[in-house]
């Protein structure tokens, strides 16, 4: 597409449950990016693809949280057993021209 | 560790009142410092990058400079539609687009 594409916009879920974020990015990158942000937080780096590839998985706030690529394509970033903390904007986004360009992200509130 | 400070972190102009918004960063090699604009339930929108101290970028009523310490946004006249939160990265060498963000500041121009 000619966006970065991410669903659901929006997500509200209970504490323990499990919960999966999409993203489609623009149609023929390679690399793919998601960061995390959180209520009067700065955006912080999660994960990074390289194709299907995750060669930086640094920023993972801890083992609940994973995400996979397909295809090259579309990326998906589950959080197993969500806590309240969990709750933020989650964003995906792809480089490009030396420019990183973002989603309009996927906002989740876990209660 | 990189950091990035902005500050402040909320400002409130009339319209036509000039200001600047101050991004303070350390990192080890500098390959890129970003500003980005960010409107309420959208990702963050690319505005400039900037490589080395002294260069000047310029879009619009918004001026971006840069020192070895910090960099500048300088808002010239502004109209109520630059209402937005103005997020700061920085890009350490060799660490693609891993970057390290500011908690940004919310600007708000009143008519």
């Amino acid at each position: 597409g000619a966006g970065v594409s991410q669903s659901p916009s929006n997500k509200v879920t209970e504490k323990g449950k499990d919960v999966e974020l999409r993203c489609d990015p623009i149609s023929g990158h390679t690399a793919l990016y998601w960061y995390r942000q959180s209520l009067g937080q700065g955006l912080e780096f999660l994960i990074y693809f390289q194709g299907n590839s995750a060669p930086d998985k640094s920023g993972l706030p801890s083992d609940r949280f994973s995400a996979e690529r397909t295809g090259g394509s579309v990326s998906t970033l589950t959080i197993q057993r969500t806590q309240q903390e969990d709750s933020a904007v989650y964003l995906c986004a792809n480089p490009g021209a030396n420019v990183l360009t973002f989603g309009a992200g996927s906002r989740l509130t876990v209660l | 560790e990189d950091q990035v400070t902005q500050s402040p972190e909320a400002l409130r102009l009339q319209e036509g009142e000039s200001s600047s918004l101050n991004c303070s960063y350390t990192v080890s090699g500098l390959r890129g410092l970003f500003w980005y604009r960010q409107d309420p339930g959208k990702g963050p929108e690319f505005l400039f990058t900037l490589y080395s101290a002294g260069e000047e970028k310029e879009k619009e009523r918004l001026k971006a400079t840069l020192t070895k310490k910090e960099s500048f946004l300088h808002i010239t006249a502004p109209k109520p539609e630059d209402s937005a939160t103005y997020l700061c990265a920085v890009q350490a060498g060799g660490s693609n687009y891993k970057l390290t963000f500011g908690k940004g500041t919310l600007l708000t121009v009143n008519p």
